[in-house]
């Protein structure tokens, strides 16, 4: 089994629409983290938890709220979501007590139409 | 912030030939990793380094973290179609802020 799961793994919706995508892990990991990647951009973060009451914004945070509701599960929505939110999304992992190494979920491919 | 500059952008090579990458910033870090992305999926680690200085190997693919702590290389030996994808190098700051940035990506397509 996956050691980093995320559900949906394709989603379509329309704009003005709230959306969650969830992040669940085993690796008993305290960091979370989740990134948007787009063409040619590479992977930007959006928001990153260290522990369950430790939320930080990322670099492109507006427009996304996140919950990080037990060690293990880590969900990212969009209140009302807009077309150019349409973008692959990832949840990754890292533990405290290691190195900056991250895990990375297989993905949620999300389109705003 | 702190960016990363990760070149060559996309390769097309024949199968059987060596490949290198590499990735450079004007910021210090304390960890290099490259990663794996293939279609669908997310991104795998493939390596990770530590120590400036450090070489190491996985199978065929041999990276090391540049001396001055500023630029890392990824080299890929004896290439397979299986190689396909696009790689990623990763900075990491170490300390109480464990947040990687990222290259922007080498896209490796090997021709049969």
């Amino acid at each position: 089994d996956a050691d980093v799961t995320q559900t949906p793994r394709n989603r379509i919706t329309k704009t003005g629409k709230r959306i969650m995508l969830e992040c669940s892990q085993t690796k008993g990991h305290d960091r979370m983290y989740w990134y948007r990647q787009d063409p040619g951009l590479g992977l930007r973060l959006i928001y990153y938890s260290f522990d369950v009451k430790d939320i930080n914004k990322g670099e492109i945070s507006d427009g996304y709220s996140v919950s990080r509701q037990a060690q293990a599960k880590f969900s990212l929505s969009l209140e009302s979501a807009i077309p150019n939110q349409t973008a692959l999304y990832f949840c990754a992992t890292s533990d405290r007590r290691g190195t900056d190494t991250q895990y990375f979920g297989p993905g949620t491919r999300l389109t705003v139409l | 912030g702190q960016q990363l500059n990760q070149s060559p952008q996309s390769m097309f090579i024949q199968e059987g030939e060596d490949v290198s990458m590499n990735c450079t910033s004007s910021s210090i870090f304390n960890t290099w990793l490259w990663y794996k992305q293939e279609p669908g999926e997310g991104p795998v680690l493939l390596i990770a380094l530590y120590k400036a200085g450090e070489l190491t190997s996985n199978g065929r693919l041999t990276a090391q973290f540049g001396i001055t702590r500023k630029d890392s290389f990824l080299n890929i030996s004896a290439s397979i179609p299986s190689d396909v994808g696009i790689y990623f190098c990763a900075g990491g700051s170490g300390g109480s802020n464990y947040k990687l940035t990222f290259g922007k990506g080498t896209l490796l397509t090997v021709n049969p």
